[in-house]
């Protein structure tokens, strides 16, 4: 079973600051990475997909990077809606099995 | 523009049944795969259950194989999971999800591009 480990649990930084945010997987997933958004109160939304794909409509500040065991999602300068928890997920081939990472609390400094 | 509306959630006793609908609109139903992914009150996502396409494949996650069935019905453009023997770790807010981005295989797709706002289950006494 594949282990998605985020870093750190809590960020806190201010808006218009870069975000950092690193999920490192246990064993290599190749490309084949996910990240999400879930803002209080609402349901997760997709932002990056293999890696590096951006989802339909989602702004140009996010970006994603890695391959192997180690992923980032850069937020290039943060917006007051960004404030809230993200994950990384993976899907193992077949059968599929889809984990998540334990999500790191993106707060207001 | 994708729409996906779940229903049947609710308080129900440890070791009783609940089904859950969703409600697809916005997109050919026909053609994508759906998910269940649960969320346990204030921890993290937990992916449940996956069907194909036609409904010819199902995916299961350890903690609700042999308890939990999913499955789709296209003509109602609705996907529907049957929870028996419901755990009292069971309870969550259950959100449905259309998988349309990655390598698919059977439309069983790598990742969740659209979600409904979920329903609440509590399994309590």
């Amino acid at each position: 079973e594949i282990v998605l480990t985020q870093s750190p649990a809590t960020l806190s930084l201010s808006p218009g600051e870069r975000a950092t945010l690193s999920c490192r997987a246990s064993q290599s997933v190749s490309s084949y990475l996910a990240w999400y958004q879930q803002r209080p109160g609402q349901a997760p939304r997709l932002l990056i997909y293999d890696a590096s794909n951006r989802a339909t409509g989602i702004p140009a500040r996010f970006s994603g990077s890695g391959s192997g065991t180690d992923f980032t999602l850069t937020i290039s300068s943060l917006e007051p809606e960004d404030f809230a928890v993200y994950y990384c997920q993976h899907r193992t081939n077949w059968p599929p099995m889809y984990t998540f990472g334990q999500g790191t609390k993106l707060q207001i400094k | 523009q994708v729409h996906l509306v779940e229903s049947g959630g609710g308080v129900v006793q440890p070791g009783r049944s609940l089904r859950l609908s969703c409600a697809a609109s916005g997109f050919i139903f026909s053609v994508y795969g759906m998910y269940w992914v649960r969320q346990a009150p204030g921890k993290g996502l937990e992916w449940v259950a996956v069907i194909s396409y036609d409904g010819s494949e199902k995916f299961y996650a350890d903690s609700v194989k042999g308890r939990f069935t999913i499955s789709k019905d296209n003509s109602k453009n609705t996907v529907y999971l049957q929870m028996n023997s419901l755990r009292a770790e069971d309870t969550a807010v259950y959100y449905c999800a259309r998988g349309g981005v990655g390598y698919c295989t059977n439309a069983v797709c790598p990742y969740f591009d659209f979600w409904g706002q979920g329903t609440l289950v509590t399994a309590s006494s």
